[in-house]
């Protein structure tokens, strides 16, 4: 399958803990974020999206932050478990685009330890 | 698992001979985009296709161009293919091109290697 992992920052968790991956944007334009799952061998899992006018979101054990000020985004996995072990890319949206053009970052290694 | 599907799976060519690629859009999404992601990286957008016409495109040159047809399926063509080009590309499609619903569901993609 494929390895999307190689060259990424890793992130190593104890299963059960809780995990933080972040996220440093680039465009003060943007104003819809996304964050994608991305397992070997498969495409990007839509898991939890924001717009720029909420600073936090809550779906079923992820939450988004959101920091405009300093372009920051962050996802949080409660209680993680080996199966959230993946490649995770956060994904911005410049407003007023007339395409629906995500740019993606470089991705950041989770790997959950049993 | 989405309901978006690409073929083929895997695809090897050589350099300077071109390629197409296939993709079929979730049920009820109207928008197509492509992206290709080298080994290691995230995403880049190739270009989006709306109502069967181009509706945006990224920093790509234009032997990669594309189609899409009256059922949103859509073809990726690539001409004179590089080394460069080996990558796996990623069809997603969407409700929309820019609206309220923005969500983007990803097929598996194609893995293409050029020798």
């Amino acid at each position: 399958g494929e390895n999307v992992g190689l060259h990424l920052p890793t992130l190593s968790v104890q299963e059960g803990d809780n995990s933080i991956i972040n996220c440093a944007y680039s465009n003060s334009a943007s104003d819809y974020f996304i964050w994608y799952k991305q397992e070997s061998g498969k495409g990007p899992q839509f898991i939890i999206d924001i717009r720029s006018n909420m600073d936090k979101r809550q779906g079923q054990r992820v939450t988004v932050l959101l920091n405009k000020t300093v372009k920051h985004l962050s996802l949080q996995i409660a209680a993680t478990q080996p199966g959230d072990s993946a490649v995770y890319f956060c994904a911005e949206r410049e407003a007023g685009a007339g395409s629906y053009q995500l740019t993606f970052g470089k991705g950041t290694k989770l790997s959950v330890i049993p | 698992e989405t309901g978006v599907t690409q073929s083929p799976t895997h695809l090897i060519k050589t350099r300077g001979q071109q390629v197409t690629l296939r993709c079929s859009s979730q049920s009820g999404h109207n928008t197509v985009s492509w992206y290709q992601q080298a080994l290691g990286q995230g995403p880049q957008f190739i270009f989006q296709y709306y109502r069967e016409e181009e509706n945006g495109r990224g920093n790509f040159p234009p032997r990669f161009s594309g189609l899409q047809f009256p059922n949103y399926s859509s073809e990726l063509n690539v001409n004179a293919l590089e080394l460069d080009d080996s990558a796996l590309y990623l069809c997603a499609s969407s409700r929309d091109p820019a609206g309220t619903n923005y969500e983007q569901y990803f097929g598996p993609g194609t893995r293409l290697t050029v020798t």
